[in-house]
């Protein structure tokens, strides 16, 4: 079965600071798509950053930037200069090459500390 | 770009009741998808269409839900005979075949209460 694992339900941050969100999955195929998606308190999941799997080079978004670890099966997110507007659920999520369906994680929150 | 609708956004009906939730993709795109998420979950997979063809069903999607896209544009889930286990959140999502690494797009949900 493929899985999407975030070991942290929740986590804290100083406004100004950097966090990271871990993600680890499971995958027996060579080529996929991992997301982070970002859902405010009831407001709509929007997506903060993707990596194929094939591209070596670690994706980034402005303050936004991944550490993928393709033989570790690893996917973490990292928020430099947290904003308070960063205070959200964070989902780690996996697309297979052979499948367009979302598998995600059971989220993190995030609390970001003025 | 008006982004993924869906209507409404709140739904509350009694057990055993019939429900049908529309929604809108963004223009252009041909890939639809229905997720459920329940409080403190990600969304979990129910079915998702290429234009008019449903291509995949969850083993979640029982034979009380389903789906239609019948012009490749909106698209309908239905639930039949409500349960108290149906109150969830239904995403809807799109995206296009366009792009080769095919980022899906939210609506803003619906929420249904059974009660």
């Amino acid at each position: 079965a493929q899985t999407v694992t975030q070991s942290q339900p929740e986590m804290s941050v100083q406004e100004a600071e950097t966090v990271t969100l871990s993600c680890t999955y499971d995958t027996s195929e060579s080529d996929y798509y991992l997301f982070w998606y970002k859902q405010p308190p009831s407001r709509q999941m929007i997506l903060v950053i993707r990596q194929e799997a094939y591209k070596q080079q670690n994706a980034t978004e402005n303050r936004f930037s991944v550490n993928f670890q393709k033989a570790a099966k690893s996917f973490s997110l990292k928020i430099s200069d947290s904003q308070l507007g960063d205070a959200a659920m964070y989902f780690c999520a996996k697309r297979m090459d052979s499948s367009y369906k979302l598998i995600f994680g059971s989220g993190t929150r995030l609390l970001v500390r003025p | 770009d008006t982004g993924v609708s869906q209507d409404p956004r709140h739904k509350i009906t009694k057990r055993g009741q019939n429900v049908t939730f529309r929604c809108d993709p963004i223009s252009e795109h041909n890939r639809l998808y229905w997720y459920r998420q329940t409080l403190g979950q990600g969304p979990e997979f129910l079915t998702y269409f290429q234009n008019e063809a449903q291509l995949e069903k969850s083993r979640l999607l029982s034979d009380r839900f389903s789906a239609e896209r019948p012009k490749g544009s909106f698209s309908t889930l239905e639930i039949q005979r409500t349960e108290q286990g149906d109150s969830a959140m239904y995403l809807c999502a799109s995206s296009s075949t366009v792009s080769s690494v095919d980022t899906q797009y939210f609506g803003p949900g619906t929420r249904l209460t059974v009660l």
